[in-house]
Parts: structure tokens; C-alpha cells; sequence
């Protein structure tokens, strides 16, 4: 199985603040990778795929780059109602495999 | 409207057997590949399951596999989990996840129910 591991576990920002967030294959997996953000008690909810596309209704502030085994989610201008934690999955390789999550935190 | 509903969890005790079920509405459900996806108290989320459009293909974790069966029911836009020998460890919550179908074989899955809450304790 392919694991991913993301960084860090867990950080505290400030409303404006730019946000990057890391995620690592332990093998290539030729962008075939989601990033999801979850709330408390909701559903994870899917913000970009293909590493890069944007979901539709998904803010611009939230983007995504990366290749190979190395990806990141940036969010631009944290807002409020980002505090949550973000969470990458591959899908390159069965099982699809996800990340241990980021808990994005107000300082 | 495109939404998935959860039914069927529960308190079962160790060794017993529950049925999931996930309603789909608002897309042509045989046309997507759907999960289950669990996610224990405070952990990440876990693959479980999947099932082609047609149903005809099925996957399973290793975790699971001898133990879960997924199907479908396309006529009813109905997907299902019949979960046998239960163990504390499958405790969680379970959700249904819909593929977004960009790409053929695996993809994100870009809908996801509310979830049905699975205890297994005695």
C-alpha cells in the first residue's frame, strides 16, 4: 500500500495568514491525489483533485501543486472558516490511501 | 440536489453482523463507482470498499476482506455494506463516498453522506 504522510500534524495561524501544507507519497503517484478539508462531526469535504483542480464551489484561495511523491495545499488568506483539518489521499494505486490529516488552528 | 444518506449502524456486540445502506439521489447512480470510507473516533479517514458502476467489480481492504461484502442495487440508487464478524477495531464511523468520475479506474471521490455511526462493544 502506498502511505502518505502529511505535514505538519497540526498548526496555528492567523486570519490572513498564507498556509502550506505538505503531503508525501512513499511512492510516485503521477498527481492521482485529492485534498479534503473536514469539520467536527462533518463529512470530509473534496477542495482540489488531479493534485491541482479546484472543485467547483471551492474558494480560489485554496490551491495545489506538486509531482511525483511531493504535493502541497496552500490556502492563500486563511479565513475563518478554514480552521479545520485537511487531509490528502492518493488514488494511483489501490487502496486509496490518505494522509493522517492537519489540524489547521486559530493562534 | 446530489445526496447520499446513511442508514443501518448501531451497537452490535463482537462477532455479530450489520447491513449499511446509502441511498444516492440527484445523479444517474449506476453510472458512478461508489466507497465506504470509515473513520474511527479521532483518526483519519480509511478506505473500506468499492464497487464498480455495473457492480460487477468489487474491492476490498485487507482489513475487511472475508468479512465485509459491498453491493449495489442500481434500480433503487442504493448502495450496501454487509458487515459479518464484527471486531471493537471496525468501530467507527462509516460513510458513503461517490467517484467523481473525471477519470476512469480510481478517483476523488467528490460526495460524501453524513455518515452512520458503527459500535462494536459488549
Amino acid at each position: 500500500d502506498i502511505q502518505m504522510t502529511q505535514s505538519p500534524s497540526s498548526l496555528s495561524a492567523s486570519i490572513g495568514d498564507r498556509v502550506t501544507i505538505t503531503c508525501r507519497a512513499s511512492q510516485a503517484i503521477s498527481n492521482s491525489l485529492a485534498w479534503y478539508q473536514q469539520k467536527p462531526g462533518k463529512a470530509p469535504k473534496l477542495l482540489l483533485y488531479a493534485a491541482s483542480r479546484l472543485e467547483g464551489g471551492v474558494p480560489s484561495r485554496f490551491s495545489g501543486s506538486g509531482s511525483g511523491t511531493d504535493y502541497t495545499l496552500t490556502i492563500s488568506s486563511l479565513q475563518p472558516e478554514d480552521f479545520a483539518t485537511y487531509y490528502c489521499q492518493q488514488f494511483s494505486s489501490p487502496p486509496p490511501t490518505f494522509g493522517q490529516g492537519t489540524k489547521v488552528e486559530i493562534k | 440536489e446530489v445526496q447520499l444518506v446513511e442508514s443501518g449502524g448501531g451497537l452490535v456486540q463482537p462477532g455479530g453482523s450489520l447491513r449499511l445502506s446509502c441511498a444516492a439521489s440527484g445523479f444517474t447512480f449506476s453510472s458512478y463507482d461508489m466507497n465506504w470510507v470509515r473513520q474511527a473516533p479521532g483518526k483519519g479517514p480509511e478506505w473500506v470498499s468499492g464497487i464498480t458502476g455495473s457492480g460487477r467489480s468489487t474491492y476490498y481492504a485487507d482489513y475487511v476482506k472475508g468479512r465485509f461484502t459491498i453491493s449495489r442495487e442500481n434500480s433503487k440508487n442504493t448502495l450496501y455494506l454487509q458487515m459479518n464478524s464484527l471486531r471493537a477495531e471496525d468501530t467507527a464511523v462509516y460513510y458513503c463516498a461517490k467517484e467523481s468520475g473525471y477519470r476512469s479506474g480510481w478517483d476523488a471521490f467528490d460526495m460524501w453522506g453524513q455518515g452512520t455511526m458503527v459500535t462494536v462493544s459488549s
